[in-house]
């Protein structure tokens, strides 16, 4: 079935530094989505992305996704101690697919 | 506009007995799927279901679970006779009206089970 490999596993990084989290596929994805997950907390969604190539920006957070559309990156530039969490990609197992299969998550943590 | 609830948010289940975990979508969503998260991995599909039926459950382990979602009522993920591998945190998401998964999925606060 479908899978999504996600590098690194575990993060730390210095308040103010950037970060990059990176998810790959074997095979071609109809889009891609990505979910932030707090300690304790529950998965919320951040973002699809369906486009070759596509480039989308939230504040200090960009989200990449592939030309070949095996691979996607989100980017945080200049982390703060509100963005630790796990971050999560996931994709649509086929076209028309219902299941959605998430990879197993970059966890951030933000020396201050 | 209420978000998707669970309930119970904790569940503390002896080997054995039975765990019944409720999901209430968001208003308006007609889907609803069921996660499991074990500590430190990412969410595990379990079933998709609409309502009064199930469409995927492909993710669900054939024997002890089960998932329904009534045409009155939350969606219900039943786990029967549970052993110490089934503690981990379940999750249901919903979404509106989906065209081939093009839809994000929003996310309730999760029933934390653990078996003793």
């Amino acid at each position: 079935g479908q899978q999504v490999m996600q590098i690194p596993q575990y993060q730390h990084v210095q308040e103010g530094e950037d970060f990059t989290t990176y998810c790959n596929s074997s095979t071609t994805l109809s889009n891609i989505q990505w979910y932030k997950q707090r300690p304790g907390g529950h998965p919320v969604f951040l973002i699809q992305l369906v486009k070759s190539g596509e480039v989308k920006k939230q504040k200090r957070l960009t989200f990449q996704f592939g030309e070949a559309k095996k691979n996607s990156s989100l980017h945080i530039t200049a982390t703060q101690t509100t963005d630790v969490g796990t971050y999560f990609c996931a994709a649509y197992s086929g076209a028309g697919s219902y299941q959605l299969t998430f990879g197993k998550g970059t966890k951030l943590s933000v020396i201050p | 506009n209420a978000g998707v609830m669970q309930n119970p948010r904790h569940l503390v289940r002896r080997r054995g007995q039975e765990a019944r975990l409720r999901c209430s979508p968001m208003k308006g969503h007609s889907h609803v799927y069921w996660y499991r998260q074990l500590p430190e991995e990412g969410l595990k599909f379990m079933v998709y279901l609409q309502k009064e039926n199930i469409i995927d459950e492909s993710g669900m382990p054939k024997e002890r679970f089960s998932a329904e979602f009534p045409k009155e009522g939350p969606s219900i993920l039943r786990i029967q006779q549970v052993v110490r591998g089934d503690s981990a945190a379940y999750f249901c998401a919903s979404s509106p009206l989906s065209r081939g998964g093009d839809y994000e999925q929003y996310f309730g606060p999760g029933t934390r089970l653990t078996v003793t």
